[in-house]
């Protein structure tokens, strides 16, 4: 069965470094996201990206987070500059069609910021 | 604004006891509903949907159904297997356009013990 992959699992940085987080999406996908919790927190929505643009971002998508689709089959999530705050799980997730609901996530990356 | 307010967890069961946790939304149109299960190490799976009041969702002996007036969509199973121990996210995402972006709930970590 088809799924979406994310890594690394674990990423450890510090504070001011940039990182990067990768997702391949399901293969026939045509709309993408990215998701965060913060331990103890509620699953946020950060970003939506369809047809090489980016459809919706939240309050928490400023400057310092972009996101890109490569090539064909990655998406990845980029942090310029990290922060204590951005430690969180950090989900991706793609759906199909237009009318699906569905959305099938990753199985996350932890990052850890020092 | 939207958002999902669920049961606070952790809830230990034993095997065969009946569950419920409790679920209510706000939103600002017309939501669709979700149960989405969380297994350890895994990703966020979609447990069932309801898309208009009324609907019952089911799946794997889960059942919740939409109530508008109540502005809920509890979970509930009858008898609870060890296999059933995960979190639980209920969501909702709003109709129109294309985006589909999920707001959730914290989430409940469910125990079962045989």
């Amino acid at each position: 069965e088809p799924e979406v992959t994310q890594t690394p699992s674990h990423q450890v940085t510090q504070m001011g470094q940039e990182v990067i987080l990768r997702c391949v999406p399901i293969s026939n996908h045509l709309y993408f996201y990215w998701y965060r919790q913060i331990l103890g927190q509620k699953v946020e929505f950060l970003v939506s990206f369809y047809n090489n643009e980016i459809s919706e971002k939240s309050e928490i998508f400023d400057d310092q987070f972009s996101v890109e689709r490569p090539d064909g089959s990655n998406f990845t999530l980029k942090i310029r500059s990290t922060k204590l705050e951005d430690s969180a799980m950090y989900f991706c997730a793609s759906r199909g069609q237009p009318s699906s609901y569905e959305q099938y996530f990753g199985p996350g990356t932890r990052l850890t910021v020092t | 604004g939207n958002s999902v307010t669920q049961m606070e967890g952790p809830v230990t069961l034993s095997e065969e006891a009946f569950l419920t946790i409790n679920c209510t939304y706000t939103a600002t149109g017309y939501p669709s509903l979700f149960w989405y299960v969380q297994y350890p190490g895994e990703g966020l799976q979609l447990l069932l949907k309801a898309t208009k009041a009324d609907d019952k969702g089911s799946n794997k002996g889960f059942e919740a159904t939409y109530r508008k007036e109540t502005t809920s969509f509890h979970l509930e199973k009858g008898s609870v297997q060890v296999s059933d121990s995960a979190v639980y996210f209920c969501a909702l995402s709003l109709r129109g356009g294309s985006n589909y972006k999920l707001t959730f709930g914290k989430g409940t970590l469910l125990t079962v013990n045989p």
